[in-house]
């Protein structure tokens, strides 16, 4: 069993929905992390959060830490956001080793 | 904007052949790891680097597999034999220390035929 699991795994929207990607974990963490990776492969890191909740721009990012549950919410989704967004947490007792979700590939359609 | 560079982007290569992944980290970031990452999944953690030294390296097949960080900055990282199963994206990421936001590389594609 994977110590990361998220949902969806695809997700479609329309331009402008909300959406909500969800990611829950059953290991101890020292943070949660955010990911998100375009076509070709490259990692933006969007979060890190380890209590409460952050925000940048239309992007929204929670954490429950008693549940082991984070969600990311994107606000008036655009077609650029389509991407695969990866929640990870790392652990910081092997040298902040991250343990990776499988992602959630999201379509905006226009 | 500092980055984290990596090359080739891309490199195709038959099975049994040598490849090699080179790495630069953002200036002054004592924390370099290698991620493989198999294509619809998440990826998993090669080896981690703690300026010259390895600090976990337990997911990484030694048998074909090898990494160096031999002055603390840069890294490559090596495969030899390549085999099929070894298709997919090697990132490279770095962090200032063990504890810190991680930034990740455009990643080298690698298809093995």
């Amino acid at each position: 069993k994977n110590e990361v699991e998220q949902s969806p795994q695809n997700l479609t929207a329309q331009e402008g929905e909300f959406i909500t990607i969800n990611c829950s974990y059953s290991v101890g963490i020292s943070a949660l992390h955010w990911l998100q990776q375009h076509p070709g492969g490259g990692i933006v890191s969007l979060f890190m959060l380890s209590s409460g909740k952050k925000k940048h721009g239309r992007l929204i990012a929670t954490i429950n830490i008693q549940e082991k549950h984070s969600s990311l919410h994107i606000t008036a989704s655009h077609p650029r956001d389509s991407a695969v967004y990866i929640c990870a947490v790392s652990r910081g007792n092997t040298g902040n080793q991250f343990y990776f979700g499988t992602g959630t590939s999201l379509t905006v359609i226009p | 904007e500092a980055e984290v560079a990596q090359s080739p982007r891309y490199k195709i290569t038959e099975k049994s052949q040598a490849v090699a992944f080179w790495c630069d980290p953002i200036s002054g970031h004592a924390t370099l790891y290698w991620y493989r990452q198999i294509l619809g999944q998440g990826p998993e953690l090669l080896v981690q680097f703690q300026d010259e030294s390895v600090v976990d390296d337990s997911q990484l097949p030694k048998d074909r597999f090898s990494a160096e960080r031999l002055k603390g900055v840069d890294s490559t990282l090596k495969i030899q034999p390549a085999e099929l199963g070894d298709s997919a994206m090697y990132l490279c990421a770095s962090s200032w220390d063990r504890s810190g936001e991680q930034f990740f590389g455009p990643g080298t594609r690698l298809t093995v035929l």
